[in-house]
């Protein structure tokens, strides 16, 4: 089963306007989520996380809010710049589970037009 | 001040054969994880070490894989009798110790892509 997910495989913004990335996740034990950015050809490299004792964490562009309730985050990048055209996965951790071990969704391609 | 490396970067072989994935953390870690990308997919993963000892192999998909750390620093992921649904990119990540709150970041190597003919 896919804990987590991200329904969009693709996403197209213009420069300088907002991107929304949209997470949801299955698993209640999950207590920590991160999201990485994936360039071709290298290793995904990590942007930005929140716990799930808040509901927003802001790092420069980069906003993530957590909705537990309806157990979705998303990730709000804004300004948008070309050289944010990446892949972008959501990744949850438990911290019961052994080495807080990710479970990543299937990604979802970025691209911001100039 | 060298990230995670992995090699080789592409590894070709034939269906049946046997074939080693090197990792090599970043000095000092001593969390290190082994994690496999589909295509169109996310990271899954696959074994967890803590030292040299697999704390979690939960995540290998049978007894053809199989993956040591011997001297709690370089990893090889091992793989048997290779198959053509184990074409994939298998990725190693290490962090600085494991499982702690505030979240230890893993930091990934750029992959070994496998292709199996």
């Amino acid at each position: 089963d896919q804990q987590v997910k991200q329904n969009s495989p693709s996403l197209s913004v213009q420069e300088g306007r907002i991107s929304i990335l949209n997470c949801d996740y299955t698993n209640s034990m999950f207590d920590y989520f991160l999201w990485y950015k994936k360039y071709p050809a290298e290793g995904p490299t990590f942007l930005i996380s929140i716990s799930s004792i808040k509901d927003k964490n802001e790092d420069g562009r980069f906003t993530v809010f957590l909705n537990k309730s309806a157990k979705h985050l998303s990730l709000h990048i804004v300004p948008s710049q070309p050289g944010d055209s990446a892949v972008y996965f959501c990744a949850a951790s438990a911290k019961e589970t052994s080495g807080s071990r990710l479970t990543f969704g299937e990604g979802t391609q970025l691209t911001v037009n100039p | 001040g060298a990230g995670v490396s992995q090699t080789p970067s592409n590894k070709v072989t034939e269906k049946g054969k046997y074939v080693e994935l090197r990792c090599d953390p970043i000095s000092g870690h001593t969390a290190l994880y082994w994690y496999r990308q589909s295509l169109g997919q996310g990271p899954e993963f696959l074994i967890y070490f803590q030292g040299t000892g697999a704390a979690d192999d939960s995540g290998l998909p049978n007894d053809r894989f199989f993956a040591v750390r011997p001297e709690g620093s370089v990893s090889t992921l091992k793989i048997q009798r290779t198959e053509r649904g184990d074409s994939a990119v298998y990725l190693c990540a290490s962090s600085l110790r494991q499982g702690a709150h505030p979240y230890n970041e893993q930091f990934f190597g750029p992959g070994t892509r496998l292709t199996v003919l």
